[in-house]
């Protein structure tokens, strides 16, 4: 069953802009990860958060999780052409495996 | 070197045919999947196998029957070709065993599978 669903379903911003993409999801989770998927690509693992923690950095990648609203948001500072793709968020609830959301389609125009 | 590849990228077939999709990882992983990625980019779990045995089988259909003949490789086959079968059909693998935190999925390139 699905669990994650992303908001925005479409995004198109500038280059240089900043990228806010959300997730909301339906029960309690040990790890929630996003994902992108460039077009005709396999999906590419970006970053895992614990339920245990607030937020995580990695590079121009800014995740919070907020698991009392039971929402995540993926943060891409500075965007650039390369980013445009779609980005999943992706929860670990237990003894399934991952349970992927519809995806964010983010257009980076130059 | 590709980590988890799958073949063929591409496979185009009538209705009624029954077709074969092959996944190989060399990570060294465990666990593998199979996963369904319909025309509106919707990610569903079809199969998951720990060493060799199955141990998520999701509400798929009986023409789908998935082999492990090691745990480097994680076949499809799917008789009975649908309409409704075509779709991209991506395989993963994660070191963890597909239970609580898994961990992180590497998945291959997908393989576009269209039925006319």
């Amino acid at each position: 069953s699905q669990q994650g669903e992303e908001d925005p379903q479409a995004l198109s911003i500038q280059e240089g802009e900043n990228a806010t993409m959300n997730c909301s999801y339906k029960t309690s989770i040990n790890n929630l990860q996003w994902y992108r998927q460039n077009s005709g690509r396999g999906l590419v693992h970006l970053i895992l958060i614990r339920s245990n923690e607030r937020e995580k950095h990695s590079g121009r990648l800014r995740v919070t999780l907020d698991t009392s609203k039971k929402s995540s948001s993926l943060l891409i500072t500075a965007s650039r052409a390369a980013d445009t793709a779609s980005y999943f968020c992706a929860t670990d609830s237990g003894n399934t495996p991952l349970v992927f959301g519809k995806g964010t389609r983010l257009s980076v125009i130059a | 070197d590709t980590a988890v590849s799958q073949t063929p990228k591409y496979l185009v077939t009538q209705m009624g045919n029954d077709k074969s999709i092959k996944c190989e990882q060399n990570l060294g992983h465990d666990t593998m999947y199979w996963y369904k990625q319909d025309s509106k980019k919707f990610l569903k779990i079809m199969f998951s196998y720990n060493n060799k045995e199955l141990i998520i089988n999701e509400t798929v259909p009986n023409r789908f029957s998935p082999k492990s003949p090691d745990k480097a490789h994680l076949n499809l086959h799917i008789n009975s070709l649908e309409l409704g079968d075509s779709a991209v059909y991506f395989c993963a693998s994660s070191r963890g065993s597909g239970g609580p935190n898994t961990g992180e999925l590497f998945f291959g390139e997908g393989s576009r599978l269209t039925v006319l």
